[in-house]
């Protein structure tokens, strides 16, 4: 079964920072990666989805790559702001089965003013 | 306005009542999905659907019915609610799969089983 695995927990930054959060997966037969962002009380909001075969993808601030080999994705965030406080999820989805969506359980970023 | 909305957002019932989540979406997607998030797990499938009428089952699927008799329409049914189901429920749609389309999520409904 697969595994996804999210460090750290936790993290506090200073605005303007830049930072990375880390998600690993055990199976790398994995047919995509979606990082979210889920916000108190909120559902998920899908921020970058990169196909197994892609290395990384881009959008604003954010950047993720994919390691595929080594069962690994970082997000990096650039010039971090207040807003970006949230809770951050990776999933994967596997090759046996179309919708099955592994999470991890996150990692909750505070950015302070 | 489009989206997924799910109700009720918040519910309280007791061990052996049945519960129905609720779960809409205006897109016509034709892929819908059941998640329960607890801490320490993350987030777990618990059933989806492929169409109208067509549903299997996820990680987690024991204890819960689902139907799907409009494309629209996704409710989760707890038969008989039991206290490890106390959780938040997420519904979550998208077009395809094996695609680049994400899912697309509701804004949850919090679960309480006393």
């Amino acid at each position: 079964k697969q595994e996804v695995t999210q460090i750290p927990a936790a993290l506090s930054v200073p605005e303007g920072e830049n930072l990375v959060l880390n998600c690993s997966f055990t199976d790398s037969a994995i047919y995509n990666l979606q990082w979210f962002r889920q916000d108190p009380g909120k559902g998920l909001t899908s921020l970058l989805l990169i196909q197994s075969s892609q290395r990384e993808q881009t959008s604003g601030r954010l950047n993720a790559s994919l390691d595929k080999s080594s069962g690994r994705s970082t997000l990096y965030i650039a010039a971090s702001q207040p807003g970006d406080s949230a809770t951050y999820l990776c999933a994967v989805t596997d090759q046996t089965g179309a919708n099955n969506l592994f999470f991890g359980t996150g990692t909750r970023l505070t950015v302070i003013p | 306005d489009a989206g997924i909305t799910q109700s009720p957002r918040y519910k309280i019932t007791e061990t052996g009542r049945q519960v129905t989540l609720m779960c809409h979406q205006t897109w016509s997607h034709s892929y819908m999905f059941w998640y329960r998030q607890d801490l320490g797990h993350g987030l777990r499938l618990i059933y989806y659907s492929a169409a109208a009428d067509i549903t299997d089952k996820g990680e987690v699927p024991d204890g819960y019915v689902v139907s799907r008799s409009k494309t629209e329409n996704f409710p989760l049914t707890l038969e008989s609610a039991t206290r490890s189901q106390t959780s938040v429920y997420f519904c979550a749609s998208s077009s395809l799969t094996y695609s680049n389309q994400p899912q697309h999520f509701g804004d949850g409904t919090r679960l309480s089983i006393l």
